[in-house]
């Protein structure tokens, strides 16, 4: 069966320090990968998604960044965290393209300080 | 994507049925209609999908409108591990932009 891990689970970061949040996804080979923000009392927001190794598409222009180093590994980075940065990060993945169920990790919750 | 409109909350008695509404007026042909529900700290969970057919599995049914400008998720008997968020999504690329959904209260 598949399975997807995020870590750490948790994180609290002071403001302009870097970020680095991976994760994997097992039991499946070159799924669709996703990465999504969820801030306090607000709905999910795609950040980036990634089709294959390498290939990334960035939904909204911000201070972080993605790659995708091996089929089932994502990285969310950034180089200087900003308090705006604060929230539920999520990983999801997903096979067949857009339209098809995503399959969403644990998540990691962010705090910046 | 196009837009969905979904009450705040509801509630619900256990074992009774819920029926969760959605509104997406600006549907495309291509869309296909998702729900998920997200548990509190969790991340969304996939709950079913359609696309014009009403369509039925074990956690829930989906019933989508004729012209498809709205859809309606039915539990059929609401358990207190039903409470959480729920989504109502329209895709038709890579993208699930998901709103504020639908707040389900469960009272025993």
């Amino acid at each position: 069966s598949q399975t997807i891990h995020q870590w750490p689970a948790t994180l609290v970061q002071p403001v302009g320090s870097p970020l680095s949040l991976e994760c994997t996804v097992e039991g499946t080979s070159n799924p669709n990968l996703y990465w999504y923000r969820q801030a306090a009392g607000r709905g999910l927001q795609l950040l980036f998604y990634s089709v294959g190794i390498g290939q990334i598409s960035s939904e909204v222009p911000q201070n972080l960044s993605a790659s995708r180093p091996q089929d089932r590994q994502f990285i969310l980075s950034s180089k200087k965290l900003l308090l705006s940065d604060s929230g539920f990060y999520l990983c999801a993945w997903g096979i067949l393209g857009g339209t098809d169920t995503q399959y969403f990790g644990p998540g990691t919750r962010l705090t910046v300080l | 994507d196009a837009k969905t409109t979904q009450p705040n909350s509801m509630e619900s008695n256990e074992e009774e049925p819920v029926h969760l509404p959605c509104n997406h007026s600006t549907i495309s042909g291509t869309d296909y209609i998702h729900w998920y529900r997200q548990l509190p700290s969790q991340g969304p969970e996939y709950v079913i999908h359609g696309l014009t057919s009403n369509v039925n599995n074990r956690m829930a049914s989906l019933a989508i409108a004729e012209d498809r400008k709205s859809s309606t998720l039915i539990l059929h008997r609401a358990t207190l591990r039903d409470a959480a968020v729920y989504y109502c999504i329209l895709i038709s690329g890579y993208a699930l932009n998901f709103g504020k959904g639908t707040s389900l209260l469960v009272t025993p």
